[in-house]
């Protein structure tokens, strides 16, 4: 079984450019999460997905990111126009049902991005 | 802020040795995890245990919660030098929320 993929791996970008980040979850895995951690500091979540629907984007941090999942398959992260804060590794995760039932959040391997 | 930390930040041991690493949190809990991240790599689940559990085992892992305290502990015993690796508490509040809450990390160094 496919584990949660993502898309690019790595991605450099000069500041002011829109770079999107493209996620794959594990098939039939209704909840998908984006988290990223940026320079170096704690993961931070940023927002959940339900489906095509979004449960909680509390965690976004300004209207230069966009999420979005259409069709409740793959997401798309997208940052316009990119900042130099906005340098980390963005990951994705899913899991099956919600992790009120103890299940478990499997994470990709990450998209690490730099800004210049 | 609902962030917790890790302490150490970083540690480093021999082959053979022990390692402990601490998460304090500051919210109620549901459950909390452990995860490690190789260098470059995606965050790899370890282990879970539950708000009503004491202690938890898993091959040569080993996870102590106390609630009264709001910290865990993982033992990583007869470390390797592929435990080489940063560890990361994450939680669960509790409430209405499906999101995981990460301590800062504890980066373990294991030399050969």
């Amino acid at each position: 079984e496919a584990g949660v993929t993502q898309f690019p791996s790595h991605s450099v970008i000069e500041k002011g450019q829109t770079v999107t980040l493209r996620c794959d979850p594990i098939s039939g895995h209704d909840n998908l999460y984006w988290y990223r951690r940026v320079m170096g500091k704690e993961i931070k979540f940023l927002l959940h997905f339900v489906k095509e629907s979004k449960q909680d984007e509390s965690g976004m941090p300004n209207n230069r990111f966009l999420a979005e999942r259409t069709g409740g398959t793959y997401s798309t992260l997208k940052v316009q126009p990119a900042e130099l804060e906005d340098s980390g590794v963005y990951f994705c995760a899913s899991s099956q049902d919600l992790l009120s039932s103890g299940n478990t959040i499997y994470f990709g391997e990450g998209s690490w991005l730099t800004v210049v | 802020s609902q962030q917790g930390e890790e302490d150490p930040q970083a540690l480093s041991i021999q082959e053979g040795e022990n390692a402990t690493m601490n998460c304090s949190y500051k919210t109620s809990i549901n459950n909390l995890q452990w995860y490690r991240q190789n260098s470059g790599r995606g965050l790899v689940h370890l282990i879970l245990i539950r708000s009503n559990e004491r202690e938890k085992h898993s091959g040569r892992l080993r996870v102590t919660l106390d609630t009264s305290k709001k910290s865990s502990s993982l033992l990583i015993t007869a470390s390797r030098a592929a435990d080489t690796a940063s560890y990361f508490c994450a939680w669960r509040p509790g409430g209405a929320t499906n999101k995981l809450i990460f301590g800062t990390g504890t980066l373990l160094a294991v030399q050969p």
